[in-house]
């Protein structure tokens, strides 16, 4: 159980261009979605937290009209680069938090975007 | 006094061996203590946790080690196997911001030679 599905799960897009990235948690109900962003050989990052119903909250330092986050259901959460940079290429992992229990987080299988 | 350190940041243990990673902490406020795997490639898989109430917990090879007076906790991997060569990542739970987040520490990348 606490299955998280992310799609796609690698995706090239060029500079100044967007592109999304969905979330979804297949066999419970996320009240909760965290996405992270990780670099090679680096910690996660988290980027925002956004409750389902709710606008996203974003951690200091990222810019919310770059990373759009929208958590339209218990079940899904999609996250916009928007005009893409080479800097934002990364990996970038989304997770939820079972209701709850909200010290539990299942993580997504991750998305690589590479912007050239 | 937000953050989680981590030592070491790599590790090589014979198979068979024992792996320890290290984790400290200083917000007294963190109520839960996770650790995650991570494969290349993959996303961070919950591999066992704790609460600071408690000890030490033990699930299987994996073993928390939990000293909440020095503010210290620890993953033991005992009959370490190739298998197991990963990153790991410790973490705390805490509220800041206005809501519930997890903290990572910086990872461990984990080799075990056969």
């Amino acid at each position: 159980g606490a299955v998280v599905s992310q799609h796609p799960s690698w995706v090239i897009c060029k500079s100044g261009t967007s592109v999304k990235i969905e979330c979804r948690s297949l066999d419970f109900q996320a009240t909760t979605m965290f996405w992270y962003r990780q670099f090679p050989k680096q910690s996660l990052m988290l980027m925002a937290t956004s409750n389902e119903g709710s606008k996203a909250t974003y951690e200091q330092g990222v810019e919310k009209d770059k990373f759009l986050i929208n958590h339209a259901s218990l079940t899904l959460s999609t996250l916009t680069v928007t005009s893409a940079h080479p800097e934002d290429s990364s990996f970038y992992i989304c997770s939820g938090e079972i209701a709850g229990r909200s010290y539990e987080q299942y993580f997504g299988p991750g998305t690589r975007l590479t912007v050239t | 006094q937000q953050q989680v350190k981590q030592s070491p940041q790599s590790l090589i243990v014979q198979k068979g061996g024992i792996s320890i990673i290290n984790c400290a902490y200083e917000n007294t406020a963190f109520d839960y203590f996770p650790w995650y795997q991570q494969f290349p490639g993959k996303g961070p898989a919950l591999l066992i946790a704790i609460r600071p109430d408690v000890s030490e917990k033990k699930e299987g090879r994996f073993t928390i080690s939990f000293n909440k007076s020095a503010k210290q906790f620890s993953l033991h991997i005992m009959d370490s196997q190739p298998g197991d060569s990963a990153t790991y990542f410790c973490a705390a739970h805490g509220f800041s911001g206005g809501y519930n987040k997890l903290i990572f520490g910086a990872g461990t990348r984990l080799a075990v030679h056969p």
